[in-house]
């Protein structure tokens, strides 16, 4: 079975520039996630996807953050303008549905931002 | 909200001795708690998890975690640590109907040989 996958690995922008990571998740799960995972620290939910509808993004500032999954399948993040603070490692991951029922939540390899 | 608190954001432990990874939980209704361990320049992968049932519960390469509600802590260990045990754990809580899994700082395990 296929995993999660996230695309590009690694970016480096300066600030102010925009940058945009891509998320597919696995086959059948209806649940997404985009998690930001500052070095040092567990990693912090974004914004959460049932199909293509947001259940959860309190946490996204959404100010210079978006994200969308017009489809109910692939996904995309973007940040723009980009700030020093931003660099992180940006986690997608997904289960097969909400983690409310104690589903497990499979993480993809994480997209590596650095601005500088 | 529910929250976890990883006590020793850095553990080392010999080849062959008893690896322990504390962890405390904090709910205010029965949490789900989860081990994810995570590998350089990787993501994270599912130790274990607990839902309901056996307090005990087994994972993935010979770790295993207990649930102690009167304790409010799911510790994670391992009989004998192996130098491929080498990574950053993380201990995570969710409750029924809250979509926000809660993760603790990280725990990072060296093995010396």
């Amino acid at each position: 079975e296929a995993g999660v996958a996230q695309s590009p690995r690694y970016k480096i922008i300066e600030k102010r520039q925009s940058v945009a990571f891509w998320c597919n998740p696995i086959s059948g799960h209806a649940t997404l996630y985009w998690y930001q995972q500052i070095l040092g620290q567990g990693p912090k939910l974004l914004i959460q996807f049932q199909n293509n509808g947001v259940v959860d993004d309190s946490q996204l500032p959404k100010d210079r953050f978006s994200a969308e999954r017009l489809k109910g399948v692939d996904s995309t993040l973007k940040i723009q303008p980009a700030k020093l603070e931003d660099s992180a490692v940006y986690l997608c991951a997904s289960s097969f549905t909400a983690t409310g029922s104690g589903n497990t939540i499979y993480f993809g390899e994480g997209s590596w931002l650095t601005v500088v | 909200a529910q929250s976890v608190t990883q006590l020793g954001s850095h553990v080392s432990v010999s080849e062959g001795a008893l690896v322990l990874l504390r962890c405390n939980y904090s709910s205010s209704v029965p949490p789900y708690l989860f081990w994810y361990v995570q590998y350089p320049n990787q993501g994270l992968q599912l130790l274990l998890k607990y839902t309901t049932g056996a307090t005990l519960v087994k994972g993935i390469n010979g770790f295993e975690a207990e649930f102690k509600k009167s304790e409010t802590s799911f510790h994670l260990t391992k009989p004998s640590a192996h130098m491929s045990d080498a990574a950053e754990y993380f201990c995570a809580v969710t409750v029924y109907n809250n979509n926000d899994m809660r993760f603790g700082a990280g725990t990072r395990l060296t093995v010396k040989p």
